[in-house]
């Protein structure tokens, strides 16, 4: 069956420390999200893409990067952490046509001493 | 515009009684409206979903209804279960793929 595969599932790191989360889908989706979820907040949206070498800048970008090589992969960075980016974060993937089915991931839970 | 606001933020309900979570938005060209679950430990997965084209969506014994003139949509969950308990999130997208998220309602189903 098709899924989607996020790795870590637990983090803890230091303030300044560069973390990479990752995230592996099977569907084959063109279409992959990251968004992180915080408590009175809902989802917010840090990156997307829509493809091969596309990258896109969500809501909440700064202090976050990522890249598109190959379909399956979609890896978040956080260039120097902070307390800030305490957060479970969350990846996406979905289909081809506007309103496809966003399916999520597991989630990572990060936490920035 | 790009808002959803939902309401309430967390709701108790008795086993067996109908659970409303509401949701309003601003953006008039938004032509896509997903609510999502989600279990403590997990990612949302899709529920239901309506576009603007109709009032009412079944699925079950989930109802999304839709407003389209208020600007509002709501899920409606007949028979509450305990099983029903979970944290639930409206959406709104147009033809870009992306979705705009309400804040969440944690529902609490009581046996």
């Amino acid at each position: 069956d098709a899924e989607i595969t996020q790795s870590p599932r637990h983090k803890i790191t230091e303030t300044g420390r560069q973390v990479t989360l990752a995230c592996h889908q099977t569907w084959n989706h063109n279409n992959m999200f990251w968004y992180r979820q915080d408590l009175g907040h809902g989802l917010r949206l840090i990156h997307y893409s829509y493809g091969v070498q596309d990258t896109n800048k969500g809501e909440v970008s700064d202090g976050y990067s990522v890249s598109r090589s190959n379909t399956e992969d979609l890896p978040l960075t956080l260039e120097s952490a902070a307390s800030s980016q305490t957060s479970v974060y969350f990846c996406a993937s979905s289909g081809p046509r506007e309103g496809d089915t966003q399916y999520f991931g597991p989630g990572t839970r990060l936490t920035v001493l | 515009q790009q808002q959803v606001k939902q309401s309430p933020q967390s709701l108790i309900v008795q086993k067996g009684g109908i659970s409303i979570i509401n949701c309003a938005y601003e953006n008039t060209a938004f032509d896509y409206f997903p609510w999502y679950q989600q279990f403590p430990g997990k990612g949302p997965a899709l529920l239901i979903a309506i576009r603007p084209d109709v009032s009412e969506k079944k699925e079950g014994r989930f109802t999304i209804s839709f407003n389209k003139s208020a600007k509002q949509f709501s899920l409606h969950i007949m028979d509450s279960q305990p099983g029903d308990s979970a944290t639930y999130f409206c959406a709104a997208s147009y033809s870009n793929y992306q979705l705009i998220w309400g804040a969440g309602t944690k529902l609490i189903i009581k046996p």
